[in-house]
């Protein structure tokens, strides 16, 4: 199975903010990862797939890059909606993995 | 607009099998439009992460995730527009929140079920 690590697996912010949230593949996936954001109580929403294509209606604060084994994912100024869990996903082979998630938080 | 929705027993026992059923609407599960999809089940136990359970194909073709095929069965009934899943021998580790997704190209899951919290317990 592919392990995907996220790093760091929490941290806090202030409106306004960049962030930045990295993802590691225990292989190579080529550009085979997508980002999902979660909210309390609600199901997963896709933001970017294939590394940096954004989802149909994700604002363009979002970017995603990276290759490999090696992608991050980008919040341009942090509004109050973006607070929330971030999970990245390797799609190159099955079993499909996640990362272990982000927890952004309100500074 | 394509929605999929999730029913069946909210608890179950230890030892039995768990039962969930996808309802979709908006889209056919079976049309060769379909092709390009398959659908699924992923799970996420209370406060922790993702995890893929597996996927059937509109062909009927299914994967599952390893740690879990001894016990997965995932089928689609297309005269009903839904697909199922059941998971045998449960244990209290089984217990969490179930959603059922589509999934498109690069394996990426853009419709999701609002969920539903299956707890295994006596």
């Amino acid at each position: 199975d592919i392990q995907m690590t996220q790093s760091p697996s929490s941290l806090s912010a202030s409106i306004g903010d960049r962030v930045t949230i990295t993802c590691r593949a225990s292989q190579s996936i080529s550009n085979y990862l997508n980002w999902y954001q979660q909210k309390p109580g609600k199901a997963p929403n896709l933001l970017i797939y294939a590394t940096s294509t954004l989802q149909s209606g994700v604002p363009s604060r979002f970017s995603g890059s990276g290759s490999g084994t090696d992608f991050t994912l980008t919040i341009n100024s942090l509004q109050a909606e973006d607070f929330a869990t971030y999970y990245c996903q390797q799609g190159h082979s099955t079993p499909i993995t996640f990362g272990q998630g982000t927890r952004l938080d309100i500074k | 607009q394509l929605q999929l929705q999730e029913s069946g027993p909210g608890l179950v026992k230890p030892s039995e099998t768990l039962s969930l059923t996808c309802t979709v609407s908006g889209g056919s599960i079976s049309s060769i439009s379909s092709s390009a999809y398959y659908w699924g089940w992923i799970r996420q136990p209370p406060g922790k992460g993702l995890e893929w359970i597996g996927s059937i194909y509109y062909g009927g073709s299914t994967y599952y995730n390893p740690s879990l095929k001894s016990r997965v069965t995932i089928s689609a009934d297309t005269s009903k527009n839904h697909f199922s899943l059941r998971l045998s021998s449960v244990t209290a580790a089984d217990t969490a929140v179930y959603y059922c997704v589509r999934r498109g190209s690069f394996m990426r899951y853009n419709n999701w079920g609002q969920g539903t919290l299956v707890t295994v317990s006596s």
